[in-house]
């Protein structure tokens, strides 16, 4: 149980362009799905936290025009990029947490998704 | 604020022993819980083992094991019978107990350290 996908496992895009990345939890409802981000050899950094039907909440520094986050329903979140640039390459990754049932209060991750922006 | 320090960057440890990983944190709050995530090469986070504060009990999960002492705020990892496949990033993290709709429910992440097993 507590499976988390992530599509597309990786993208390669030209600057300028939109990406979106969707994260599922297959066996549960996410109550809370956060997005990450990962430098290469570094610890996971918090973006953003989203509650199902309300606006993302975003980290201080993270920019919200830039980085579109909608949790429209208990089992899907999606991060869109948007006018990504080289910069924004990194490796992204979701989690999932449930309100309550076996698998709350703990956070269970994706695969995640390399994002490549030439 | 919570903060979360894991001091050993890389470790070794030969197949079939065991090694020891070392995390500590600091808080405030009498009640959290504590979790162990590994990250292979394929950077999938896995859950390795969890444990709630409230808890004296240390969790185990097969080969794993935490030695959790509340009141030195140490946390610390034991993999017995090292395999190959346990070779990753272990992250160690602090978490809020949860309330709805707020943002304490977030992880806060230790730097990792990176375990090698050796052959």
């Amino acid at each position: 149980g507590a499976v988390v996908s992530q599509h597309p496992s990786r993208v390669i895009c030209k600057s300028g362009t939109s990406v979106k990345i969707e994260c599922r939890s297959l066996d549960f409802q996410a109550t809370t799905m956060f997005w990450y981000r990962q430098f290469p050899k570094k610890s996971l950094m918090l973006m953003a936290t989203s509650n199902e039907g309300s606006k993302a909440t975003y980290e201080q520094g993270v920019e919200k025009d830039k980085f579109l986050i909608n949790h429209a329903s208990l089992t899907l979140s999606t991060l869109t990029v948007t006018s990504a640039h080289p910069e924004d390459s990194s490796f992204y990754i979701c989690s999932a947490e449930q309100l309550a049932g076996v698998f709350s209060e703990t956070q269970y991750f994706g695969p995640g998704t390399r994002l490549l922006v030439l | 604020a919570q903060t979360v320090t894991q001091s050993q960057p890389e470790m070794s440890v030969q197949e079939a022993e065991t090694v020891t990983l070392s995390c500590t944190y600091d808080t405030s709050e009498s009640d959290y819980y504590l979790f162990w995530y590994k990250q292979p090469p394929s950077r999938q986070m896995i859950l390795v083992i969890r444990q709630e504060a409230y808890k004296q009990q240390n969790a185990t999960e097969n080969r794993f094991s935490v030695n959790f002492q509340k009141a030195a705020k140490s946390f610390s990892l034991k993999i017995s019978d090292s395999q190959l496949g346990d070779a990753a990033m272990y992250f160690c993290a602090y978490r809020s107990p949860f309330f709805y709709g707020g943002a304490t429910n977030k992880l806060i992440f230790g730097t990792g350290t990176l375990l090698a097993v050796q052959p």
